[in-house]
């Protein structure tokens, strides 16, 4: 098993541009969570997701969306990138009825 | 705003000797875990200690937890130098769900 996997690891983007970050995960896990990790912070929750097709808010959801078509799958949205979302991003999933939490690799993003 | 709060920020130790990190949160949990970061990489949990515990061990790893103070600690023994990473801690509270709530971290390095 591969377990958690993050595309693309490194990014650089322009303030007002787009982009799309993809987590997948092989462990058929019903839970996914978007965290992000600035320095000298702990992780902090983005939007999470409890099974295919649904979302919810975590604790810093502005200026991104998310989307869980696929159980497997659990895409971060950013619209209009701004400087302040310059973070590492990390994905992470978790089987319904477990409590640990594993994590992929994580995406360092950078915004001009 | 973080739930947990960990110190110290960082710990310098050199191998065979004992490091201890603890950790401080707010408000009432179902269980506190303890997760590692090796340097540019995702988070790996360690241990896992529920509100009704009062210690657990595994392998070189302590954890105890204190509910009446909310605070909890995890020592490391005769650490190694592929020890050295971060450590957080994080709380899962009563009125979360399956949200994870992640302290600022500690800093460990183990001196060969």
């Amino acid at each position: 098993n591969a377990g958690v996997t993050q595309t693309p690891k490194f990014r650089v983007l322009k303030t007002g541009q787009s982009m799309t970050l993809l987590c997948a995960q092989d462990m058929n896990h019903e839970y996914m969570y978007w965290y992000r990790q600035d320095p000298g912070m702990g992780l902090r929750l983005i939007h999470y997701s409890v099974g295919e097709g649904t979302t919810a808010k975590g604790e810093v959801p502005d200026g991104y969306n998310v989307s869980r078509l696929k159980k497997q799958n659990f895409l971060l949205g950013l619209e209009s990138a701004a400087p302040s979302q310059t973070s590492v991003y990390f994905c992470a999933s978790k089987p319904s009825g477990k409590d640990t939490q594993y994590f992929g690799p994580g995406t360092r993003l950078t915004v001009l | 705003s973080q739930q947990g709060e960990e110190d110290p920020q960082a710990l310098s130790i050199q191998e065979g000797e004992n490091a201890t990190m603890n950790c401080s949160y707010k408000t009432s949990i179902n269980n506190l875990q303890w997760y590692r970061q090796n340097s540019g990489r995702g988070l790996v949990h360690l241990i896992l200690i529920r509100s009704n515990e009062r210690e657990k061990h595994s392998g070189r790893l302590r954890v105890t937890l204190d509910t009446s103070k909310k605070s909890s600690s995890l020592l490391i023994t005769a650490s190694r130098a592929a020890d050295t990473a971060s450590y957080f801690c994080a709380t899962e509270r009563e009125t979360s769900g399956s949200r994870l709530t992640f302290g600022e971290g500690t800093q460990l390095t183990v001196n060969p």
